[in-house]
C-alpha cells in the first residue's frame, strides 16, 4: 500500500516559536494531501486541504495565519505551527489520498502522526 | 457535514471474544470506511464498503451497512491482543474529505 511518513513524531517547544510539520508521500504522488488535529480521545478534525502548487483550503474555523500550509511538491507538504502556544498543543495527522478516478473508492493512507507540546 | 457517531465509546473484551461496535450517520453515503488508529500512531486503513453493498469480509473482520438505517457495525471475530486499539468509521463528504466518527476504544486482554 501507499506509504506516507510524517516527521517529527513528536515535538516540545516554547510559547512563541513556530514548529513545522512534514509530510511526505514515498511511493506516490500526492497531489491532495490533508491535515487533521485529534484530541486525546478524541475524533479527528480535519484543518485543510493540502494541495500541489496552489494555496490551501482551510475548515472553517481554522486559523490560516497560525496553520500555515505548503505543498511545494508532489510529495512534500508541510504544516507549520506559527507562534505556538499551549492550546495548539495537540497530536497532527497528515494524510494522502491515492486518487482512483472512481469517488467511491477513495481512501486514505495516514502518517504517523506528531504530537506537539507546548510549554 | 456528515457526522459519523461510534457506539460503544468504549470497550473491554478478552482474547477469544468477538468485540461489535457500531456507527451512524446521517447524510447519503457513497461509501463507509473503518479505520484503526493504535495508541499515538496515525490511522490504518480496514475496510470499505460501497454503498450497494450490506455485507463486506477480510480476514477476521465483518462489516455490515445498513443505508436505510444509516448505521454500519464492525466485528473483530476471535480478537487478539493486538487487537487492542481505537477504530474509526468515516465518510467521505467530497474528494478525499472525511468526516470521522468520535471512535471505538477497544481493548483485549489476554
Amino acid at each position: 500500500g501507499a506509504v506516507v511518513s510524517q516527521h517529527p513524531s513528536r515535538v516540545i517547544c516554547k510559547s512563541g516559536t513556530s514548529v513545522k510539520i512534514e509530510c511526505r508521500s514515498l511511493d506516490f504522488q500526492a497531489t491532495t494531501m490533508f491535515w487533521y488535529r485529534q484530541f486525546p480521545k478524541k475524533s479527528l478534525m480535519l484543518m485543510a486541504t493540502s494541495n500541489e502548487g496552489s494555496k490551501a483550503t482551510y475548515e472553517q474555523g481554522v486559523e490560516k495565519d497560525k496553520f500555515l500550509i505548503n505543498h511545494a511538491s508532489l510529495t512534500l507538504s508541510t504544516l507549520t505551527v506559527t507562534s505556538a502556544h499551549p492550546e495548539d498543543s495537540s497530536f497532527y495527522i497528515c494524510s494522502a489520498r491515492v486518487g482512483t478516478g472512481d469517488f467511491k473508492r477513495e481512501k486514505l493512507f495516514f502518517g504517523s502522526g506528531t504530537q506537539l507540546s507546548v510549554l | 457535514s456528515q457526522q459519523g457517531e461510534e457506539d460503544p465509546q468504549a470497550l473491554s473484551i478478552q482474547e477469544g471474544e468477538n468485540a461489535t461496535m457500531n456507527c451512524s450517520y446521517k447524510t447519503s453515503i457513497n461509501n463507509l470506511q473503518w479505520y484503526r488508529q493504535n495508541s499515538g500512531r496515525g490511522l490504518v486503513h480496514l475496510i470499505l464498503i460501497r454503498s450497494n453493498e450490506r455485507e463486506k469480509h477480510s480476514g477476521r473482520l465483518r462489516v455490515t451497512l445498513d443505508t436505510s438505517k444509516k448505521s454500519s457495525s464492525l466485528l473483530i471475530t476471535a480478537s487478539r491482543a493486538a487487537d487492542t486499539a481505537s477504530y474509526f468509521c468515516a465518510t467521505a463528504f467530497g474528494w478525499g474529505k472525511f468526516q470521522f466518527g468520535a471512535g471505538t476504544q477497544v481493548v483485549v486482554t489476554p
